[in-house]
């Protein structure tokens, strides 16, 4: 079986700041894990994804996450927060070969940022 | 860009209502789900289709809801007689077939039922 916890339901951070949203993940094989971002009355976009390949993943907008298999970790983080990143966050977890399985999706976290 | 739309963006509907609900995925894609999220809960999966039918669904998946592909673009979401607990978003979502690419989400269907 397979979850996925995000750890923080909210978080607030001063624009300019880092932005650290974090992520730990269950799973019986090697998943495929992704950020997706909602923005209010928005869609899912995809911030990024991990399939087995590079540890250290970059996505749009300066987001990047590193897998860490010792840790079951795949937290988000960016350098520099941006009033536009305002908006709810979701760690998602799947099977190995990427979108075909079901996504388990975590709770969601809330970033905030203030001017 | 190609994307995955639906329609309505909102539906309000009575309770015991029939609803149907639209979705037209990426035009090359193969696999096509359904998730759902209530107001303030997690995203949920609800059921997958591929060659025409379901390949995997959830215990939320009941007799109530079925899935189909009438014409070979769009791919909906049925809801026989409709409780007050479906009110929720509505995604669906698409994949094409190719390993390690992610599913593409579409804007959602908010379905209110009263």
């Amino acid at each position: 079986a397979q979850s996925v916890t995000q750890l923080d339901s909210h978080v607030s951070v001063s624009e300019g700041t880092p932005v650290l949203l974090r992520c730990n993940y269950s799973s019986s094989y090697s998943p495929s894990l992704f950020w997706y971002v909602q923005h209010p009355n928005k869609g899912l976009q995809l911030l990024l994804k991990y399939t087995s390949a590079a540890t250290l993943v970059k996505g749009i907008n300066g987001f990047e996450a590193e897998f860490k298999k010792s840790e079951t970790s795949f937290h988000l983080t960016k350098p520099s927060a941006h009033m536009s990143d305002a908006a709810e966050y979701f760690c998602v977890v799947s099977g190995p070969s990427g979108g075909y399985n079901k996504l388990i999706f975590g709770a969601g976290t809330r970033l905030a940022v203030h001017p | 860009e190609p994307e995955v739309t639906q329609t309505p963006s909102h539906q309000v509907t009575q309770m015991g209502q029939e609803v149907i609900l639209r979705c037209v995925p990426i035009s090359n894609h193969l696999y096509f789900y359904w998730y759902r999220q209530i107001l303030g809960q997690k995203v949920e999966f609800l059921v997958s289709f591929y060659n025409n039918e379901i390949s995997e669904k959830s215990e939320i998946f009941d007799d109530q809801f079925s899935v189909e592909r009438p014409d070979g673009s769009n791919f909906t979401l049925k809801i026989r007689s409709t409780k007050l607990e479906d009110s929720a978003m509505y995604f669906c979502a698409s994949w094409p077939g190719t390993e390690f690419y992610e599913q593409y989400f579409g804007p959602g269907t908010r379905l209110t039922v009263t």
